[in-house]
């Protein structure tokens, strides 16, 4: 699976907009990008994903750039609850290799009331 | 949404003995599941991928007879941690792939004395 490049970490006013860069320049044309975080002391949970499109939940927003070599995840609103490590990962097509998720060093977000 | 249900959530033992953690998927069936470990301040480390009725595939440098897997039924992912020493005192997560995302359990927290 292609790399990812994610700031170590970024901070945040509570109920400001955030938004959580991504590079992913070596990616392919049937990468999907995939939005997980971690809560302290939590496994990840399932935040986003998307192939080319913007795609929006009510988690987050997604912006995918045209050429797809980078991303972002924007949280609309940040809470202190949002405080935790987001991890951009690159993931091919569910009939590919072996279904493995690969985790880089994620962005650490600090939430500031 | 699908749940992995993770147990248990902490252990302490004393080095040289085992440890059995569970993971079972909820409400659906999951085939495949991949054992995570983590680290404090760093990111997951994929272990392995655990197959229901075969033997499961382990990452590069990740001892197979240490740390045994098994994947009995469709609901139920075993990972065994032989022979404990201190320096495998780690935050460990399984993880499955019902349609859709991943879903991760909550994690257990080994500590090896």
């Amino acid at each position: 699976d292609a790399k990812t490049t994610q700031p170590n970490s970024m901070e945040s006013n509570e109920e400001e907009p955030v938004h959580l860069p991504c590079n992913h320049s070596t990616i392919s044309g049937t990468d999907y990008i995939h939005w997980y975080r971690q809560l302290p002391s939590q496994g990840p949970e399932y935040v986003i994903h998307g192939l080319t499109s913007n795609v929006n939940n009510r988690m987050a927003s997604l912006a995918i750039a045209e050429d797809r070599k980078s991303s972002t995840l924007i949280l609309h609103r940040a809470t202190l609850r949002d405080a935790a490590v987001y991890y951009c990962i690159l993931r091919g097509p569910s009939s590919s290799n072996t279904g493995k998720l690969i985790f880089g060093q994620g962005t650490t977000l600090q939430v500031k009331p | 949404g699908a749940v992995v249900s993770q147990h248990p959530s902490w252990v302490i033992c004393k080095s040289g003995t085992s440890v059995k953690i569970e993971c079972r998927s909820l409400d659906f069936q999951a085939t495949t599941m991949f054992w995570y470990r983590q680290f404090p301040k760093q990111s997951l480390m994929l272990m392995a991928t655990s197959n229901e009725g075969s033997k499961a595939t382990y990452e590069q440098g990740v001892e197979k007879d240490k740390f045994l897997i098994n994947h009995a039924s469709l609901t139920l992912s075993t990972l065994t941690v032989t022979s404990a020493h201190p320096e495998d005192s780690s935050f460990y997560i399984c993880s499955a792939r019902p349609r859709g995302g991943y879903t991760f359990g909550s994690g257990t927290r080994l500590t090896v004395v």
